[in-house]
């Protein structure tokens, strides 16, 4: 099993539409969470990141965190054509190192 | 503020040379440095932790020998792939964690496209 796992879709949605990506872990330790964007042959970009369980949101972007049941959601309100790209959820212990999800594609068509 | 610069973004190179890629953090000092390699369609996955003025601790299974990691300053990380052969081909990401963090956040290069033919 491991240890973070995220449907790697794809996902394909109409302009405007709520977009809902999730990601499910098994190590109980994981107290920071983030979420990255990555467009195609790019580095990852940081969208959200929390700590522990709860909501935050951003402009568009909501994350929510569930830590009871190793559950981590992103929504994306209103979406556009230039929210394509591959979502990763990533987490942490109080180390450094990141523990990735595969990534979920998603495409936003006009 | 917090770019990470990654260079070359693209290399082609023959099998049994070696390549060097190079990760600066323009606007921060970073003590720690991260290389990644990640596959068409599949995540990111951490090849080493790379500390300024001292060894890169890898993650099991990558060859330390084949991959070499200096980090000879707070703000520069090389990854060298020696000896480079066609299954090396990847795409090679960095990311720098600043020194000092607040946000406990790694800022992410853009990566570099290695085809060995």
């Amino acid at each position: 099993q491991k240890e973070v796992e995220q449907d790697p879709g794809p996902l394909s949605v109409p302009e405007g539409a709520i977009v809902s990506l999730n990601c499910t872990y098994s190590n109980s330790a994981f107290q920071y969470f983030m979420w990255y964007r990555q467009y195609s042959r790019k580095g990852p970009e940081l969208l959200m990141y929390t700590y522990s369980s709860g909501n935050k949101e951003d402009g568009r972007f909501t994350a929510q965190v569930d830590k009871s049941s190793k559950y981590i959601s992103l929504f994306i309100r209103d979406s556009q054509p230039s929210d394509s790209a591959t979502y990763l959820c990533a987490m942490r212990v109080n180390d450094y190192k990141l523990s990735f999800g595969a990534g979920t594609t998603v495409t936003v068509r006009a | 503020g917090a770019v990470v610069s990654q260079h070359p973004s693209w290399v082609i190179c023959k099998s049994g040379t070696s390549v060097k890629i190079e990760c600066r953090s323009l606007d921060f000092q970073a003590t720690t440095m991260f290389w990644y390699r990640q596959f068409p369609k599949q995540s990111l996955m951490l090849m080493a932790t790379s500390n300024e003025g001292s060894k890169a601790t890898y993650e099991q299974g990558v060859e330390k020998d084949k991959f070499l990691i200096n980090h000879a300053s707070l703000t520069l990380s090389t990854l060298t792939v020696t000896s480079a052969h066609p299954e090396d081909s990847s795409f090679y990401i960095c990311s720098a964690l600043p020194l000092g963090p607040i946000k406990n956040i790694q800022y992410f290069g853009a990566g570099t496209r290695l085809s060995v033919l």
